[in-house]
């Protein structure tokens, strides 16, 4: 089936470094969405990208669609203490069905 | 109130105990999901419902069922649930095209002793 490589697969960082991580897949996706999921909780969703290279921002995050349409990034600019959690990629496929990554675990160092 | 509604958020159950998880929406969608999520694998899709008289198996349905009782109410049952089922479950939904954005609930910690 298809599948979704994220990575990192955890970070460690400190506070105002910035973050990136992203996602690759051998299958072409139609949309790819971030999504962020606090301790706890559901995911939800930070960013939705739905054409091959758009940019598109969401405070300090910025997300791209890859031109290739199989991949994707997340950026977090300035990184705060609240932006711990894990982040999920997914791709939407044409039967519109998401595709998810593994998830990238952000911790931020004391 | 929230979007998406789990009960319970923690649960647990024995070995060979059949249980219900449930979920109920507001949002007004005809999609439903039933997620599972284990540490390090990310989510994975058990079931997936498009409208009320539409029911589908995801990627780890064996050893689980879904019943779609309205629009808004979708429940994920354990038959006989297995020490290896203990896992977070999370019921999302979504609009027709399922690519602007799933809602989550806020999950189901289910410990299978």
């Amino acid at each position: 089936g298809q599948q979704l490589n994220q990575s990192p697969q955890s970070m460690f960082i400190q506070e105002g470094e910035d973050v990136s991580m992203n996602c690759t897949s051998s299958s072409i996706f139609n949309t790819w969405l971030w999504y962020k999921q606090d301790p706890g909780e559901g995911p939800v969703l930070l960013i939705a990208l739905y054409k091959a290279g758009e940019l598109t921002s969401n405070g300090r995050l910025t997300a791209q669609f890859g031109i290739t349409r199989k991949d994707s990034f997340l950026n977090i600019s300035a990184s705060i203490p609240s932006d711990v959690g894990i982040y999920f990629c997914a791709g939407g496929d044409s039967n519109y069905q998401l595709i998810w990554g593994a998830g990238t675990k952000l911790i931020i160092k004391p | 109130d929230a979007d998406v509604t789990q009960t319970p958020r923690n649960r647990i159950t024995k070995t060979g105990k059949r249980i219900m998880l449930e979920c109920s929406q507001t949002k007004g969608h005809d999609r439903m999901y039933w997620y599972r999520q284990d540490p390090g694998l990310g989510l994975r899709l058990i079931y997936y419902s498009f409208d009320v008289k539409d029911i589908n198996k995801g990627e780890i349905s064996d050893g689980y069922s879904v019943s779609r009782q309205a629009q808004a109410k979708f429940s994920l049952s354990l038959e006989s649930a297995i020490p290896n089922q203990t896992a977070l479950y999370f019921c999302a939904t979504s609009d027709y095209t399922g690519t602007s954005g799933y809602t989550f609930g806020s999950g189901t910690r289910l410990t299978v002793v």
